[in-house]
């Protein structure tokens, strides 16, 4: 049973739009999110996270929303850029328990095109 | 700081063979995690450890299995290789692998092809 779904396989932008990456969860018990960015051959690099505590956070052109009662979580890139374009996971951690795993969605590929 | 390093890169193998992986972390973190990717499944949780003890374990068959040394470097090995094991295995560590609390460095992956 996926945890974490990232329905989206695939996102082609324009370069200046924005980009908006979805994911959802279907776990109540995960209270902290992350996206990471993975190019080919490279492993994943963090890119923001955010605690269930709040319901925006923002990093320069990233933003990610969260909406609890949704169980729902997006992330914004304002403006997109070709060196955006890469797959992009979404994760969630119960940071209250003793489980020190990250649940990831199986990602979407974001192309940015110049 | 040299980040997470992952040998080898590429591996081919044949179906019942065994394979190693090595993973060396960050200097200084003592938690290594580690994931499989695959285009169906995206990024699996396998197991972390830290401080040379397993510390927490996903849903994979007992084939997979692994090992942490003193020195924090990690080790994973996969029994019986079956062609659904290929896959990019990843590599990630932390300071205290705390989940969420810390953020994890991943390497570049051991691509395995099992054939």
């Amino acid at each position: 049973d996926q945890q974490v779904k990232q329905n989206s396989p695939s996102l082609s932008v324009q370069e200046g739009r924005i980009s908006i990456l979805n994911c959802d969860y279907t776990n109540s018990m995960f209270d902290y999110f992350l996206w990471y960015k993975k190019y080919p051959a490279e492993g994943p690099t963090f890119l923001i996270s955010i605690s269930s505590i709040k319901d925006k956070n923002e990093d320069g052109r990233f933003t990610v929303f969260l909406n609890k009662s949704a169980k729902h979580l997006s992330l914004h890139i304002v403006p997109s850029q070709p060196g955006d374009s890469a797959v992009y996971f979404c994760a969630a951690v119960n940071s209250g328990g003793s489980n020190y795993k990250l649940t990831f969605g199986k990602g979407t590929l974001l192309t940015v095109n110049p | 700081k040299a980040g997470v390093t992952q040998t080898p890169r590429y591996l081919i193998k044949t179906r019942g063979q065994q394979v190693t992986l090595s993973c060396s972390p960050i200097s200084g973190h003592r938690s290594v995690s580690w994931y499989q990717q695959t285009p169906g499944q995206g990024l699996q949780f396998l197991f972390e450890y830290f401080s040379e003890t397993q510390r927490n374990k996903g849903n994979f068959p007992g084939r997979f299995s692994g090992r942490q040394f003193s020195n924090s470097r990690s080790e994973m090995n996969v029994s019986t290789l079956e062609l659904g094991d290929s896959a990019l295995y990843l590599c990630a560590s932390s300071l205290r692998g705390q989940g969420a609390l810390e953020t994890q460095y991943f390497g570049p992956g051991t691509r395995l092809l099992v054939l």
